[in-house]
C-alpha cells in the first residue's frame, strides 16, 4: 500500500539559516507529489507540486523540492527561512490512476529569531 | 474571494448530538474531498464525490457519517450521535479532473470540531 513518511516530527532553525524537509514515500507506480503548508488553524495551502519532467519542481515562497527516484524521496528545500515559514508542513503522494492523495504526518517547523 | 469555502469554523458539541457541516468548493471543479485531521497526524480521507457521485467511502466513515453532494455543487458531512473521539478539523478540498486519477486539490480552512 502506498504510504508518505516524514521521518521529522519537529525541526528548527535559525531565521536566514538554510531548510531541508525530508519525505519518502511508498508506492507502486509513478507518483504524483506534493507538498502541502498549514498554519495554526489554517487550512493547507499548496507549495509544489511534481507529475513529471524537472526533478526539481520551484514553488511559491522560494520554496524547491527534488524527486529522487533512486531514493524513493521528495525532500523540500529553501535557502533562507524567514520567522513566518514556521508552520506545518506536509508531504503527499498520489498518481495518475488513483483518486486520493496520501499525506504524510507533517513537520512541524520552528524559526529561531 | 474564489477559493473553498467551509461553515462553520468551529463546532462545540455536547456527545449524542448531530452535527452538519457545510463545504462549497471552487465554482469549476467536480472532484470534492473531505478529509479529517486530529492533532499531530496528517489528513486522512474520508470520502471524495465527482460531481454529484460519491466515489468512495473509507473505512474510517462509520454509520455515523453522512456525505451528500446533491447538486454536484456544494457538499454536506453530517455526523450523528457524535462520539469524543470525532473530535478533529475536517477539511474540505476540491480539484479539477477529467476522467480518472488524480490532480491538485486545494484546500478550504477547515471545520474544528469539539464534542463535550
Amino acid at each position: 500500500a502506498q504510504s508518505v513518511t516524514q521521518p521529522d516530527i519537529h525541526i528548527t532553525v535559525s531565521e536566514g539559516a538554510s531548510l531541508e524537509l525530508r519525505c519518502n514515500y511508498s508506492y507502486g507506480a509513478t507518483p504524483y507529489l506534493f507538498w502541502y503548508v498549514q498554519s495554526p488553524g489554517q487550512g493547507l495551502q499548496l507549495l509544489l507540486k511534481y507529475f513529471s519532467g524537472d526533478t526539481l519542481v520551484q514553488g511559491i515562497k522560494g520554496f524547491e523540492a527534488e524527486f529522487k527516484r533512486s531514493q524513493s524521496s521528495f525532500n523540500l528545500r529553501k535557502p533562507s527561512v524567514h520567522w513566518s515559514d514556521a508552520a506545518e508542513y506536509f508531504c503527499a503522494v498520489g498518481a495518475y490512476r488513483d483518486d486520493k492523495i496520501i499525506f504524510g504526518k507533517g513537520t512541524r517547523l520552528h524559526i529561531l529569531p | 474571494d474564489t477559493g473553498v469555502s467551509q461553515d462553520p469554523r468551529h463546532k462545540i458539541t455536547k456527545r449524542g448530538q448531530n452535527v452538519t457541516f457545510r463545504c462549497d468548493p471552487i465554482s469549476e471543479h467536480n472532484r470534492l474531498y473531505w478529509y479529517r485531521q486530529t492533532l499531530g497526524q496528517g489528513p486522512e480521507f474520508l470520502t471524495y464525490f465527482q460531481n454529484e457521485a460519491q466515489l468512495e467511502k473509507s473505512r474510517l466513515l462509520s454509520d455515523r457519517f453522512s456525505a451528500e453532494r446533491p447538486k454536484g455543487s456544494f457538499s454536506t458531512l453530517e455526523i450523528q450521535r457524535t462520539e469524543q473521539g470525532d473530535s478533529a478539523m475536517y477539511l474540505c478540498a476540491s480539484s479539477l479532473v477529467r476522467g480518472r486519477g488524480t490532480d491538485t486539490q486545494y484546500f478550504g480552512p477547515g471545520t474544528r470540531l469539539t464534542v463535550l
